[in-house]
């Protein structure tokens, strides 16, 4: 089967600090895509990072980066200078070629 | 220029009707979706359609019809609503059904009362 766990249900880091969100999936494919997608309060799913499976490179944009281990099947979000913008809901999702798993979600509040 | 869009924002309705949600894309996308985001932030997929065909169908009640008049539009159908409907529903779309990123709307919250 396939999953995909978020650990952390809710998170909180003040303004400009870094913070790092988990996620583990678990999965019997070789080749796939990771993602992960931020809900503002305004519940639109935006898409902040996706990451090959068959790329080593970790991807980054801009202030976004991801930790993605493979072996661990592991794929972390790391928010760098953190703003009050990136108060969210963020959901880590896996895409096998078939259907999308997602996440049950990370809470982030940035606090000023 | 809104790339997905959803219509109705909101839709509060007794138990037991029949409702509509619209779904449009100006992507020029050829795969549309809809997710269901329970009251737990959990997202599931109910069904996908690529060029207007159903491709994926997820265990859901019989009452929940999509309809996809073309590429452009997948609108989901909901018969005889139950209390357990309410959620919010997203509809996303890609430009194909494998590798591509895929664009939600803003979703459509659904209270039934």
């Amino acid at each position: 089967a396939q999953t995909v766990t978020q650990s952390q249900p809710e998170m909180s880091v003040q303004e400009a600090e870094t913070v790092t969100l988990s996620c583990t999936y678990d999965t019997s494919e070789n080749n796939y895509y990771l993602f992960w997608y931020k809900q503002p309060p305004s519940r639109q799913m935006i898409l902040v990072i996706r990451q090959e499976a068959y790329k080593q490179q970790n991807a980054t944009e801009n202030r976004f980066s991801v930790n993605f281990q493979k072996a661990a099947k592991s794929f972390s979000l790391k928010i760098s200078d953190s703003q009050l913008g990136d108060t969210a809901m963020y959901f880590c999702a896996f895409d096998n070629f078939n259907k999308f798993y997602f996440g049950s979600g990370t809470k982030l509040n940035v606090k000023p | 220029d809104t790339a997905v869009s959803q219509t109705p924002k909101y839709l509060v309705t007794q138990m037991g009707n029949d409702k509509s949600i619209k779904c449009e894309q100006n992507l020029g996308h050829d795969t549309m979706y809809w997710y269901k985001q329970d009251s737990k932030k959990f997202l599931k997929i109910m069904f996908s359609y690529n060029n207007k065909e159903l491709i994926i169908n997820e265990t859901v009640p019989n009452r929940f019809s999509p309809k996809s008049p073309d590429k452009a539009h997948l609108n989901l159908h909901i018969n005889s609503l139950e209390l357990g409907d309410s959620a919010v529903y997203f509809c996303a779309s890609s430009q194909e059904t494998v590798k591509e990123t895929q664009y939600f709307g803003p979703g459509t919250r659904l209270l039934v009362l």
